[in-house]
Order: C-alpha cells, then structure tokens, then sequence
C-alpha cells in the first residue's frame, strides 16, 4: 500500500532560517508528488507540484522542493523563512493512474520574529 | 480559478442526529473527495467519487455515506453521528491529479 512520511511533525524557527522539511514516499510506480499549505484559519492550497521533468520545482513564496527517485523523497526547503510562514505543510502523492491523493501526517512549522 | 464551496464553516450537532455535508465546485471536475482532519493524523480519506452516482470507500467510510446526484455536487452524510466524528472535513475536486479544497467544515458532535 502507498504510505507518506513526513518526519518532522513540529519545526520552530527564526525569522531568516533555511527550512528542509522531509518527506519520503512508498510506492513501486510512477507518482505524482504535491506539497500542500494550510495558513491558521485558511483552506488547504498547493504549494507546488511535480509531475514529470526536472526534479528541481518552484513553488509560490519562494519554495522548492527536490524530487529524489532513487531515495523516494521529495523534500520542501527555502533558503529564508518568514513569520508569514507559519503554517501546516503537508506531503501527498498519487499513483499516475488516479487522482487520489495519500497525504503524509503534516509538519507543523512556527516562525518566530 | 477553481472554485470549492462548502455549506457551512462550522456545525454542532448532537448525537445520534443524520448530518448532511454539501460541497460543491465550480469548475466542471469529475473527481471529487471527502476527508476529515485530525491533528497529528493529517488528511484521510472518506469517500470519492469518480463520476456522478458513483462512489468509491476510501480509507476510513465507516460511519459515513455519500451521494453524488450532479457532477458539481458531492455531499457527505452521516448516518448517526458520533462524538468520534467531532472533526474538520474537507471536501476536494480534481482533474489530472491536482487537488483543489474547499474551506472545510469544524464539525462538533456533543
């Protein structure tokens, strides 16, 4: 069965820190990946998204996250946080037959000024 | 853009009460899906929906039905609510593997 992993449940940070948040999948075949945000009292929107191609991607706020087949991994990093970061990330992939989503349990991520 | 409404932002029901949650899209989507959030157990899924008046079980659909009448709507019953059902609920649509949310619904069962 697909499973997602995110090992960080709860990261504290300052103002200007660089951010890795892991996530490592399981799953024999071809996969989609998705990074996910959720700001305190707003929806679940996506952050960015890896299809296929260069497994380098840019997401919005300046977020990336490094798709890595051989380790089964697609972590989100930024070089320098803001306190607008404080939010919930989760992971998610699916299988490229479907749209159904497996998310990883979410990182929990506060900036402090 | 997409748009993913639900019928209500927060609930409080009592137990034992059948409870009806709507979600509707804006954007034409086959797929759509229900989830329910708990802390430190991130998203799982409900029930989704493929096409209309079909439905799949997803991990957790003890407890829960669904009804899928018109492709934009997708609605989530509980059949006898329980105090276990106190949760977020999220409803999704998607097409070519994104997901879009709706703004999900805190329902509290007392």
């Amino acid at each position: 069965a697909q499973s997602v992993s995110q090992h960080n449940h709860h990261v504290i940070l300052s103002e200007a820190a660089s951010l890795e948040l892991g996530c490592n999948y399981s799953y024999g075949g071809t996969v989609n990946l998705f990074w996910y945000v959720q700001y305190p009292g707003q929806h679940l929107q996506l952050l960015l998204k890896y299809f296929s191609g260069d497994p380098l991607v840019k997401g919005i706020k300046g977020f990336e996250a490094e798709f890595i087949k051989s380790k089964f991994s697609f972590n989100l990093r930024k070089p320098s946080v803001q306190w607008s970061d404080t939010a919930e990330y989760f992971c998610a992939v699916n299988a490229r037959d479907t749209d159904k989503l497996i998310f990883g349990t979410g990182t929990r991520l506060q900036v402090f000024p | 853009d997409v748009k993913v409404t639900q019928s209500s932002r927060y609930l409080v029901k009592r137990t034992g009460e059948k409870v009806f949650l709507e979600c509707v899209q804006d954007m034409d989507h086959e797929n759509m899906f229900w989830y329910r959030q708990d802390p430190g157990l991130g998203l799982r899924l409900i029930y989704f929906s493929y096409d209309v008046k079909m439905k799949e079980k997803g991990d957790i659909p003890e407890g829960y039905s669904v009804s899928r009448e018109k492709k934009e709507r997708f609605s989530l019953i509980l059949e006898s609510a329980s105090t276990n059902q106190t949760s977020m609920y999220l409803c999704a649509s998607s097409q070519r593997g994104e997901q879009f949310f709706g703004p999900g619904t805190r329902l509290t069962v007392l």
